[in-house]
């Protein structure tokens, strides 16, 4: 099974908004509502920011929002900061047989 | 606080086997699911296996046949055994949290990771 798809890099400026795209199949993203995505600095393990799509937990600020439209998941960055500059993984249930799959990564810049 | 540290990687030769382990605080092993993640050098994450509280498990086809996952309660330690080890095995494993308040896909918890590294 093929990993998700994510670009490779994203850039945008301390104040704006960037999005994240994570381009699965019908067979995990588009059939299960469990997508996540994981925030990681350089050297750092990941960090759960968002969880089932749309939820955040506690601790992670409201500037990241997740959404999901067919077989295709997103992560929304409003009002980029510098500490923002990392890597993003997203990741979706699979079925059964393939469980988890990850996306390839995204690598944020903050200019 | 939740705690996780891997341990046990090092430099192997193919065809090779090492143990991994992952201790952790804070929480019992016995009563969440857990997993090992895997991360090749400057590349992506990749699922590697799971253990459910009712110790079920599942792999991935990369490591199917090779790899065991394993907890021992009274340690409070998670444990990957890996036999028959290639190059493509060579990463940074992970011992991370499936959320107790979610499922699957989510990993609330991760370890600090352990490197093992297969080269001849």
């Amino acid at each position: 099974q093929s990993a998700l798809t994510q670009s490779a890099s994203v850039s945008g400026s301390p104040g704006q908004s960037i999005t994240i795209s994570c381009t699965g199949t019908s067979s995990d993203v588009g059939s299960y509502n469990l997508v996540s995505w994981y925030q990681q600095h350089s050297g750092k393990a990941p960090k759960l920011m968002i969880y089932e799509v749309t939820k955040r937990p506690s601790g992670v600020s409201n500037r990241f929002s997740g959404s999901k439209s067919g077989n295709t998941a997103s992560l929304t960055i409003s009002g980029l900061q510098a500490e923002d500059e990392a890597d993003y993984y997203c990741c979706s249930y699979a079925g059964s047989r393939n469980w988890v799959l990850f996306g390839g990564g995204t690598k944020l810049t903050v200019l | 606080e939740v705690q996780l540290v891997a341990s046990g990687g090092g430099l192997m030769q193919p065809g090779g086997s090492l143990n991994v382990s992952c201790a952790a605080a804070g929480f019992a092993v016995s009563s969440d699911s857990m997993t090992w993640v895997r991360q090749s050098p400057g590349k992506g994450l990749e699922w590697v296996s799971v253990i459910y509280t009712g110790d079920k498990t599942f792999y991935s086809d990369s490591v199917k046949g090779r790899f065991t996952i394993s907890r021992d309660n009274s340690k409070n330690t998670l444990y990957l055994q890996m036999n028959n080890l290639t190059a493509e095995d060579t990463a940074v494993y992970y011992c991370v949290r499936l959320a107790p308040f979610s499922s699957f896909s989510t990993f609330d918890y991760w370890g600090l990771g352990t490197l093992v590294t297969v080269s001849s």
